[in-house]
């Protein structure tokens, strides 16, 4: 069965940065697009990028540009999400989720990461 | 960018009753490229509907999904207490792929 795993809770201070670990077990990693979304506590869901992991290609969302970088590890099939110069209002949960093609929906789920930044 | 706007913000329904969930884009929404996810505390999102109208693998046929352009709606036709949670849409035609800001269905 698809499992999407992801790497535990970080705390982190201001001005540091964060990579978050995804592990896909029960697919074919390479077929399926890895986007990442993050909720702040007791907020919504905010899209911040994919990554095409048979291209390593990315797009990112724009509010993300220059502080986010996805890559992945095929040989792993584990998909990373870095995040610089943290800020406190970056506390959320990030989510991995994978998609079946660029334009696609998110069928499947991590189980999340909580990431706080604090001083 | 796409901004997603859902109302109402909160649903007080009882269990049986049909809820109506509704999701207006700020421009069209290519190919109808519209998602709804449900989210209940302390877990990640659930895909139930994609392509504005077709169920997710193992969604109950209570949950159906219409719409087409800027105007969606997800519609639960009776429901059921494990259905109480909170509702998203997703737009995922052009980048970046918006959220609507949620649903939350709760028991009256």
């Amino acid at each position: 069965q698809v499992q999407l795993v992801q790497s535990g809770a970080e705390v982190k201070k201001p001005g540091a940065s964060v990579k978050v670990s995804c592990k896909a077990s029960g697919y074919t990693f390479t077929g399926y697009y890895m986007h990442w979304v993050r909720q702040a506590p007791g907020q919504g869901l905010e899209w911040m990028g994919r990554i095409n992991p048979n291209s390593g290609g990315t797009n990112y969302a724009q509010k993300f540009q220059g502080r986010v970088t996805m890559t992945r590890d095929t040989s792993i099939s584990t998909a990373y999400m870095e995040l610089s110069r943290l800020r406190s209002d970056d506390t959320a949960v990030y989510y991995c989720a994978r998609s079946d093609y660029v334009w696609g929906e998110l069928d499947y789920w991590g189980q999340g990461t909580l990431v706080t930044v604090s001083s | 960018e796409i901004v997603l706007t859902q109302s109402p913000g909160t649903l007080s329904l009882s269990p049986g009753e049909r809820a109506t969930l509704s999701c207006r884009a700020s421009q069209s929404v290519s190919s109808s490229y519209l998602a709804w996810y449900q989210q209940k505390p302390g877990q990640a999102p659930r895909l139930l509907i994609y392509g504005a109208s077709s169920r997710a693998t193992g969604i109950p046929d209570r949950f159906s999904g219409s719409g087409s352009g800027t105007d969606f709606t997800l519609t639960i036709s009776r429901l059921e207490p494990e259905d109480f949670a909170v509702y998203y849409c997703q737009q995922y035609g052009s980048s970046p792929h918006t959220f609507g800001q949620g649903t939350k269905v709760e028991i009256k």
